[in-house]
């Protein structure tokens, strides 16, 4: 199985709105609603932000959103705050007991 | 509120094993959870390495299957990872997580041990 892919980076000023796109196939993203994604701070460990697509955890700010189209599932952060800058990465179930990752996005917030 | 915490007995040489053991507290790890093993090289992304439920069943990644063992003590409330061979590319911040069941996420996270694979 192969890592979801991610732009490498991602930037924006504080209060502007951040996409990050992640690229599966009809295997992984496209197959299931199990896409999530998380956030990690340098020297940290991940954190969850968006669970099935679209759903938030109690305690995430409502300006992190998160959407699917076919294989590619997105996150929006609106409203970007200098604590937002970290990296991002998504997952999905990949079917036969499997989960995969992706590649991460490094948020830099101007 | 659930906390993991991974510990191991740290360095580890080439075509070595590779051993961790998740403690689990604030829960028992005999619920309809599976917990899992992530791991990160260091500088890159994360690598679902495979997962474990309380009654012995488990899912391997494909790529790791054939080095990878997880196993779990219910009366010590933890579970393990055993990887050999191990060369220099298992070199990596190893992360035990709870996966909810039916939604299939990561929702709690250990902080992670830095396991260097070296001779």
């Amino acid at each position: 199985q192969s890592a979801l892919t991610q732009p490498p980076s991602a930037s924006g000023s504080l209060g502007q709105l951040v996409m990050i796109s992640c690229t599966g196939t009809s295997s992984d993203i496209g197959a299931y609603k199990y896409v999530s994604w998380y956030q990690q701070h340098p020297g940290k460990a991940p954190k969850l932000l968006i669970y099935e697509v679209d759903k938030r955890p109690s305690g995430v700010p409502d300006r992190f959103s998160g959407s699917k189209f076919g294989n590619t599932a997105s996150l929006i952060v609106s409203g970007l705050q200098a604590e937002d800058e970290a990296d991002y990465y998504c997952s999905s179930y990949a079917g036969n007991n499997n989960y995969v990752f992706g590649t991460g996005t490094k948020v830099t917030v101007l | 509120q659930v906390q993991l915490q991974e510990s191991g007995p740290g360095p580890v040489k080439p075509s070595g094993t590779l051993s961790l053991t998740c403690t689990v507290s604030g829960g028992s790890i005999s619920t309809s959870n599976w917990w899992s093993w992530v791991r990160q090289p260091p500088g890159k992304g994360l690598e679902w390495i495979g997962e474990i439920y309380h009654s012995g069943s488990t899912n391997y990644n494909p790529s790791l299957k054939s080095r990878v063992t997880i196993s779990v003590d219910k009366s010590g409330n933890h579970f393990s990872l055993f990887l050999s061979p191990v060369t220099a590319a298992d070199t990596a911040v190893y992360y035990c997580a709870r996966v909810i069941p039916g939604s299939l996420y990561f929702d709690s996270w250990g902080q992670g041990t830095l396991v260097t694979v070296s001779s």
